[in-house]
């Protein structure tokens, strides 16, 4: 099947530095890409829409200049939390849609392996 | 606004029991639902998708109901197995919405025990 990928896996920072998250779609092509964000024993809660060649689109409360979203291709979308702070530490997990299916009622979302972001 | 609720939260049985978790959604204007399997500190893995037009779908020990009407979903695990302890999420996607975004609901932590 499908895989997505995520770089790091794993990460650790200090406060006030910037970290980016890489999400690769290997042996498909995605123009849409999702961002989510899970705390401990929580849901996932949708960040913002990656498009291909066009800016993301943020849900409600997500600051977009905290949370930088480049989709540069087809196959490619960055994650970047700048100027991180210990409340910005979560599970970060992204995921692609394979649109060969014909649309959003049909296409399925593969996600990746996920994040794990600790800021100190 | 939709809302996705998962009931039970936890969920702890013997091995070879039958699972029953259960997902409700406030909006009946989806285009599907899926539940998803996760595993501690990992990504989700698809398990069903059942399309708004579809009343169920089944894959092996795996059987998805779907009553979009009242708003409700059931997953029922057969013969359940020590394996099959993870999470259970379900998501639904709206017609209101052309990108696909998913709305999780909490999920329901499954333990099986030997």
């Amino acid at each position: 099947g499908a895989v997505v990928s995520q770089h790091p896996s794993r990460v650790i920072c200090k406060s006030g530095t910037s970290v980016k998250i890489e999400c690769r779609s290997l042996d498909f092509q995605a123009t849409t890409m999702f961002w989510y964000r899970q705390f401990p024993k929580q849901s996932l809660m949708l960040m913002a829409t990656s498009n291909e060649g066009s800016k993301a689109t943020y849900e409600q409360g997500v600051e977009k200049d905290k949370f930088l979203i480049n989709h540069a291709s087809l196959t490619l979308s960055t994650l970047t939390v700048t100027s991180a702070h210990p409340e910005d530490s979560s599970f970060y997990i992204c995921s692609a849609r394979d649109e060969t299916s014909g649309g959003p009622s049909t296409d399925t979302q593969y996600f990746g392996p996920g994040t794990r972001l600790t800021v100190l | 606004k939709q809302e996705v609720t998962q009931i039970p939260a936890a969920l702890s049985v013997p091995e070879g029991e039958n699972l029953v978790l259960n997902c409700s959604f406030t909006d009946s204007a989806i285009y599907n639902l899926q539940w998803f399997r996760q595993d501690p500190g990992k990504g989700l893995t698809s398990l069903l998708l059942i399309q708004s037009s579809q009343r169920e779908q089944t894959s092996g020990r795996l059987n998805a109901s779907l009553d979009k009407s009242s708003g409700r979903s059931t997953l029922y695990i057969a013969a359940s197995q020590p394996g099959d302890s993870a999470t259970y999420l379900c998501a639904v996607s709206m017609t209101t919405d052309s990108w696909g975004k998913l709305q999780f609901g909490a999920g329901t932590q499954v333990v099986v025990t030997p």
